[in-house]
């Protein structure tokens, strides 16, 4: 299965933006990019996803290599409540109709105030 | 309010016993996920379900058993737990592949 390379973690100020990086060198054409966060003591929530085109939404911005073997994920202004562990993972084929997410252990993310 | 529901919230289970983790979604979403997070390895899969009727296995589906005879359902059994199976649980769904998944609360099992 293709794999994803995250830091382990990761600090940032509040109000200033956020690059998470991810590697996923062995990605494959029809792999979905998926990012979700996990607050402590609660179950992970989505962020975003993308196949090869950037994407935005009202949480973050997802920006993916022209070779699809890494993406950044950017929150413009960090808040304290983004303080999370946040997980790259490949939507997967695999084979037929299977799909299935697959995570790794993502980084944790510590906003100061 | 639609979302995603497990049950029980936790349990504490005697090693050799049978448990039934439940979860239910009221959205009509196609794909069902189990996975069990550890401290230091993250959340892992156990088995998955695209459709009704149908199940996969994930990275860590020893111990465990699931079925989905109908969309809404997708229970994960542990026949026999033993405490290595201690872990926080959680069920998610999505309508079809490449869409949003949505996380039930958790489930935290001790096995003793």
């Amino acid at each position: 299965d293709a794999k994803t390379t995250q830091p382990n973690s990761m600090e940032s100020n509040e109000e200033e933006p956020v690059h998470l990086p991810c590697n996923h060198s062995t990605i494959s054409g029809t792999d979905y990019i998926h990012w979700y966060r996990q607050l402590p003591s609660q179950g992970p929530e989505y962020v975003i996803h993308g196949l090869t085109s950037n994407v935005n939404n009202r949480m973050a911005s997802l920006a993916i290599a022209e070779d699809r073997k890494s993406s950044t994920l950017i929150l413009h202004r960090a808040t304290l409540r983004d303080a999370a562990v946040y997980y790259c993972i490949l939507g997967k084929n695999s084979g037929g109709s299977n799909y299935k997410l697959t995570f790794g252990k993502g980084t944790l993310l510590t906003v100061n105030p | 309010i639609a979302g995603i529901t497990q049950a029980p919230t936790s349990q504490i289970l005697a090693a050799g016993r049978r448990m039934t983790l439940r979860c239910t979604q009221d959205m009509r979403h196609n794909a069902m996920y189990w996975y069990r997070q550890d401290l230091g390895l993250g959340l892992r899969l156990i088995h998955y379900s695209n459709t009704a009727g149908t199940t996969g296995k994930g990275e860590v589906p020893d111990g465990y058993s699931v079925s989905r005879a109908n969309t809404d359902d997708f229970p994960l059994t542990l026949a026999s737990a033993v405490p290595s199976q201690t872990s926080v649980y959680f069920c998610a769904s999505s309508a079809t592949r490449n869409t949003e998944a949505f996380f039930g609360q958790g489930t935290r099992l001790t096995v003793v």
